[in-house]
């Protein structure tokens, strides 16, 4: 199985100020057809996980830009801008790259 | 708007068999993957499977001797079941659509936890 870790666990961040998570996947996620698909995922207490970005750096509908995911190989980052009160939660990167599909063990974003 | 319930059985004694189905409305069950995912609690989030609408699955190979996904096009719903629970299955449980536009998963059902103790 793939191995996701992300970095950091937890990221006390000021309102306002930028946040980045790393993602590190144990193997490439290119896919043989050439596309990697790594996202990321926001999941609020209490509630399920929703989708933020995919293909590295797709935003889903509805998504603001301040969040940007980069990368590539192995190594991806979300950065998310101007940190707002409601993006608190934990964040996870997922790899759809190979079955078994793969989480990291997620981030939390709490404000300072 | 695409919303997926669920519901199932939240309290299981050793042994059992775990069963959750999960209903899609407002948007096609057609040409889409949908799928289980479960979270231990203090865990990470595990991928249990898979079903394609054409009927093909697949299964994580971890849990793939227990569990059965299986669906009911006429009534939009699919379903997961996994026998022989231990306390290690006790999680919170995700339904969720795979859609090939986005190669992830779009909507996620509300999470339904289920605990496994004697």
């Amino acid at each position: 199985d793939i191995v996701m870790t992300q970095t950091p666990l937890s990221s006390p961040v000021t309102l306002g100020q930028e946040a980045s998570i790393s993602c590190r996947s144990s193997q490439s996620l290119v896919h043989i057809d050439g596309h990697t698909y790594l996202s990321w995922l926001h999941q609020r207490p209490g509630q399920p996980p929703r989708l933020l970005i995919y293909k590295i750096s797709n935003r889903f509908s509805g998504v603001p830009d301040r969040f940007s995911g980069s990368g590539a190989g192995t190594d991806f980052t979300l950065k998310i801008s101007r940190v707002e009160a409601d993006d608190v939660g934990v964040y996870y990167c997922m790899q759809a790259t190979q079955f078994p599909r793969t989480f990291g063990q997620g981030t939390k974003l709490e404000i300072k | 708007q695409v919303q997926l319930q669920q519901w199932g059985a939240g309290l299981l004694k050793p042994s059992e068999t775990l069963s959750l189905t999960c209903a899609v409305y407002g948007g096609p069950f057609r040409g889409y993957y949908w799928a289980w995912i479960r979270q231990p609690p203090g865990k990470r989030l595990e991928w249990i499977a898979e079903i394609h609408h054409s009927g093909s699955t697949t299964y994580n190979p971890s849990l793939k001797s227990r569990v059965t996904i299986s669906m009911d096009l006429s009534k939009n719903q699919f379903s997961l079941k996994l026998n022989s629970v231990t306390a290690a299955d006790t999680a919170l449980y995700y339904c969720a659509r795979g859609s090939t536009a986005v190669t992830t998963y779009d909507y996620w059902g509300q999470g339904g936890l289920v605990t496994v103790s004697s």
